[in-house]
């Protein structure tokens, strides 16, 4: 079966670019979506489609995708940016699959 | 802009059956552009996708879940809901709501209800 793979952890100084990473199989050939969860709420939808920003996200976050991994980066990381990330791809072969996800720690 | 409330118990006994409901606002469950779906997050632990249904009433059901999920909708209450049966404490996790983009991004969600499996 199809996994994703994220880091557990990933810690950046305010002010700094952090980069978290999604691993699979040829991922490139899948849309790759990722979230936000801040502790005691629900996630919130910050990529979608590799690459695209729904609208109210920052420019800050940008994602890409090619070959087996997806990245999702902050850039001119803040305080506020703190919070668990996950990736999540869905297709006819894998349905939904979300990776294990992130703790970004912004130091 | 969609809002989704989930509703239902927050406490549910071994081998029963847990019963949630999603109330959609703001929007139309039967439009084309959503599938309406459920995710779950056991306490501390990561995100995993119950099952989804397109306003046809086609289902998509993770597999693990399969034999004991059951999605359905009703578009004169503008409600979903998800059943799962014969419960254990493994499924005892904040359940939330969900509305998917036809592409597969999970574009909104519910706050999220927490049920506890115990007796």
């Amino acid at each position: 079966s199809y996994v994703l793979t994220q880091p557990p952890s990933v810690s950046v100084a305010p002010g700094q670019t952090a980069r978290i990473t999604c691993g699979g199989n040829n991922i490139g050939s899948k849309s790759v979506h990722w979230y936000q969860q801040k502790p005691g709420q629900a996630p919130v939808l910050v990529v979608y489609d590799d690459s695209d920003r729904p609208s109210g996200i920052p420019e800050r976050f940008s994602g890409s995708n090619s070959g087996n991994t997806a990245t999702l980066t902050i850039s001119r990381v803040e305080a506020g940016d703190e919070a668990d990330y996950y990736c999540q791809v869905w297709d006819s072969s894998s349905d939904h699959l979300f990776g294990g996800g992130t703790k970004l720690t912004v130091l | 802009q969609l809002q989704l409330q989930e509703s239902g118990p927050g406490l549910v006994k071994p081998s029963e059956t847990l019963s949630l409901t999603c109330t959609v606002s703001g929007g139309s469950i039967s439009s084309s552009s959503y599938y309406w779906g459920w995710i779950r997050q056991p306490p501390g632990k990561g995100l995993e996708w119950i099952g989804s249904i397109y306003y046809s009433g086609s289902t998509y059901y993770n597999p693990s879940l399969k034999s004991r999920v059951t999605i359905s909708v009703d578009t004169s209450k503008n409600q979903f809901s998800l059943k799962l049966s014969s419960v254990t404490a493994a499924d005892t996790a904040v359940y939330y709501c969900v509305a998917q983009a036809v592409a597969g991004s999970l574009d909104y969600w519910g706050q999220g209800t927490l049920v506890t499996v115990s007796s």
